[in-house]
């Protein structure tokens, strides 16, 4: 069945400092991948998406390209700032736009230091 | 509504009891989805309705397990007799026509003491 894979946390970064988080994910088609964040108190918010190899979703400075060849979505921001502090979810949908369910990975809390 | 509302958003309730979570999603949104979040996993895909409809129920986890949506707009999940592994924070999305993201509410965090 498909999975999420994301790499272990939490991570702590001092206020602008460079930013990555992988995720790798597994398949049995062409997903869509996404990334979720969540804030303090706050529900799950979509951050990004990409819907097709080598698309790149960005938002908020942050961005992630659908890497086929390595099955890969990593997270990537040049600046992180305290706002940024909350758990990141990488997801992926075998189905068309979202009408379809969305298989997660555990998440990984940032937390950003001044 | 703005967004997509669920309540209770807190529930406690002794093992063996029966639970009822609702969610209302946004106006309009045909498409609706139960996942349920246990404390550091990602959330798990339960059910997902098409307007009225289950289009895919999949991922619920047994037969105490049960969710509706008679009008197509509402949705009820039930959970029959809850054991102490039932404790989670299960969340809501909906998704509308056209539109190709899904909308999460805040969820309910169950606790089965």
């Amino acid at each position: 069945g498909d999975s999420v894979t994301q790499m272990e946390g939490p991570v702590t970064l001092s206020e602008e400092a460079f930013l990555t988080i992988n995720c790798t994910y597994t398949a049995t088609g062409y997903p869509s991948l996404f990334w979720y964040v969540q804030y303090p108190g706050e529900g799950l918010q979509l951050l990004l998406k990409a819907t097709k190899a080598d698309d790149k979703g960005s938002n908020k400075g942050f961005e992630a390209t659908y890497r086929k060849e390595t099955t890969s979505f990593h997270l990537e921001k040049g600046s992180v700032q305290v706002s940024d502090s909350a758990v990141y979810f990488c997801a992926l949908s075998e189905g068309s736009g979202a009408n379809s369910k969305l298989t997660f990975g555990k998440g990984i809390t940032l937390s950003v230091r001044p | 509504g703005a967004g997509v509302s669920q309540t209770p958003s807190n529930k406690v309730t002794e093992k063996g009891k029966y639970v009822e979570l609702r969610c209302d999603p946004i106006s309009g949104h045909t498409a609706l989805y139960w996942y349920r979040q246990s404390l550091g996993q990602g959330p798990e895909f339960l059910i997902y309705f098409q307007g009225t409809g289950a289009a895919d129920d999949s991922g619920l986890p047994n037969d105490r397990f049960f969710a509706v949506r008679p009008e197509g707009s509402v949705s009820t999940l039930k959970i029959q007799r809850t054991e102490r592994g039932d404790s989670a924070v299960y969340l809501c999305a909906s998704s509308g026509q056209g539109i190709t993201e899904a909308f999460f509410g805040q969820g309910t965090r169950l606790t089965v003491v």
